[in-house]
């Protein structure tokens, strides 16, 4: 069965410090993918990032960076100079590719982490 | 993107009665529809996997009777709450799939309130 943990269920900050949000995963699949969502308080999901089990490359998008490491299941989000704006809860989570059936493409989400950056 | 909508974004209603969610893909077709619930403070939890012109899978725990799904077409899915009580006040959130399977859009969601 695939899990998502992350273990920090809230962090704070002071805008423009540096802020990672850790997320480690469990799955038997060879290939899946993983996902990180911002939910802000108007609760729509916004997605952040995508990446396949076959794509170590760390990643930056802006402000926002994202390492992915298999060896130790792990697929860490770091926000730097954070802002106000980025206050929300954010999700991991991960799809595995099954198979078959008619399910494939469902998300398991980690329990999410809250942060509050304060001006 | 993709875009997907959900219709009401909020409700409100009595114990005893039953209200639909649709979730409706907009600008792509979507063979297969998730629905996830959502309480307060907590994670999503998938609820059931909707797919065209078959029946739904609930994950274990999700009452198929009490949560109908129903996947008409290939832009349309809806959840029916029935006989909704108190306890299934929560934020209700669909996703749809395009053909590539790791590409999943979600619905604004839904709140309901059951008094």
């Amino acid at each position: 069965a695939q899990k998502v943990t992350q273990a920090q269920t809230e962090i704070s900050v002071v805008e423009k410090e540096d802020v990672t949000l850790d997320c480690v995963y469990e799955t038997r699949d060879t290939t899946y993918y993983l996902f990180w969502y911002k939910q802000p308080p108007s609760g729509e999901l916004v997605f952040l990032i995508r990446r396949n089990s076959f794509d170590e490359q760390n990643e930056i998008s802006g402000r926002y960076s994202w390492n992915f490491q298999k060896s130790t299941s792990s697929f860490n989000f770091t926000i730097t100079a954070s802002q106000v704006v980025d206050s929300a809860v954010y999700f991991c989570a991960l799809s595995e590719s099954p198979a078959g059936g008619t399910s494939y493409g469902k998300l398991t989400f980690g329990q999410g982490t809250i942060l509050t950056v304060h001006p | 993107g993709a875009v997907v909508s959900q219709h009401p974004s909020r409700v409100i209603c009595k114990s005893g009665t039953s209200v639909k969610i649709e979730c409706r893909s907009l600008d792509f077709q979507a063979t297969t529809m998730f629905w996830y619930r959502q309480f307060p403070k907590k994670s999503l939890m998938l609820m059931a996997t909707s797919n065209e012109g078959s029946k739904a899978t609930y994950e274990q725990g999700v009452e198929k009777d009490k949560f109908l799904i129903n996947h008409a077409s290939l832009t349309l899915s809806t959840l029916t709450v029935t006989s909704a009580h108190p306890e299934d006040s929560s934020f209700y959130i669909c996703s749809a799939r395009t053909v590539n399977w790791h590409e999943q859009y979600f619905g604004p969601g839904t709140r309901l309130t059951v008094t």
